[in-house]
């Protein structure tokens, strides 16, 4: 089975805080995604990554930057957490074909 | 650019009830088309995919078929469980088979 693991479960971090978060896939995929999560509005991609230290922005990058340093794993970092960015963000991966993404757990981030 | 569209819920219905989830699309080419389910707490899970003009996708009971000619790719089950209490996303992949497009998700509960 397919394992997409995301370091935290639940984050609360303060305004301004820098954050990361963390995602490991143990299946060689070379594509990576984060996503976050909204009600209403479905998720929306922020980064990909399609290659170790390659990254493509999604539709909502602003405000998120990623790392790949390895296949396995792809971080979000949010320079300078804002209210704003209170959301679930989902990590993905999947191989280039077939296309399907295998997603991790989510982490529900909180930012007072 | 290639989106998804499907019926906003949430949808209420009882044990052994017949269930429709409609999701239409719009895209330039020939997508990939997927239904995705998220339980509570989760990340999101493939439930079934179909890649071509009148191919089928199935599992656990849940069904759709991939109509080109109406844009559409509507999720059916004959009769749901409360165990398929959930939310389920309608998503596409198109030119760039790395950019998956979701619907905003419909939340299905199954009273007893």
């Amino acid at each position: 089975d397919v394992k997409v693991t995301q370091s935290s479960r639940y984050l609360v971090k303060r305004t301004g805080e820098k954050v990361f978060l963390e995602c490991v896939q143990d299946m060689d995929h070379e594509n990576m995604f984060w996503y976050r999560q909204d009600p209403g509005l479905g998720l929306r991609l922020i980064y990909f990554s399609y290659d170790v230290k390659m990254k493509e922005k999604g539709d909502i990058p602003e405000g998120y930057s990623v790392s790949r340093e390895k296949k396995e794993r792809f971080s979000l970092i949010l320079e300078s957490a804002s209210t704003n960015q209170t959301s679930m963000y989902l990590c993905a991966s999947s191989f280039d074909e077939p296309y399907e993404q295998y997603f991790g757990p989510g982490t529900r981030l909180t930012v007072t | 650019g290639d989106s998804v569209t499907q019926m906003e819920g949430p949808v209420t219905l009882s044990e052994e009830a017949f269930l429709t989830i409609n999701c239409t699309y719009t895209a330039t080419g020939y997508p990939s088309l997927f239904w995705y389910v998220q339980y509570p707490g989760e990340g999101l899970q493939l439930l079934l995919k179909a890649t071509k003009a009148d191919d089928k996708g199935s599992n656990k009971g849940f069904e759709a078929t991939y109509r080109k000619e109406t844009t559409s790719f509507h999720l059916e089950k004959g009769s749901v469980q409360v165990s398929d209490s959930a939310v389920y996303f309608c998503a596409l992949t198109g030119y760039n088979n790395n950019d998956m497009r979701f619907g905003a998700g419909t939340r299905l509960t199954v009273k007893p």
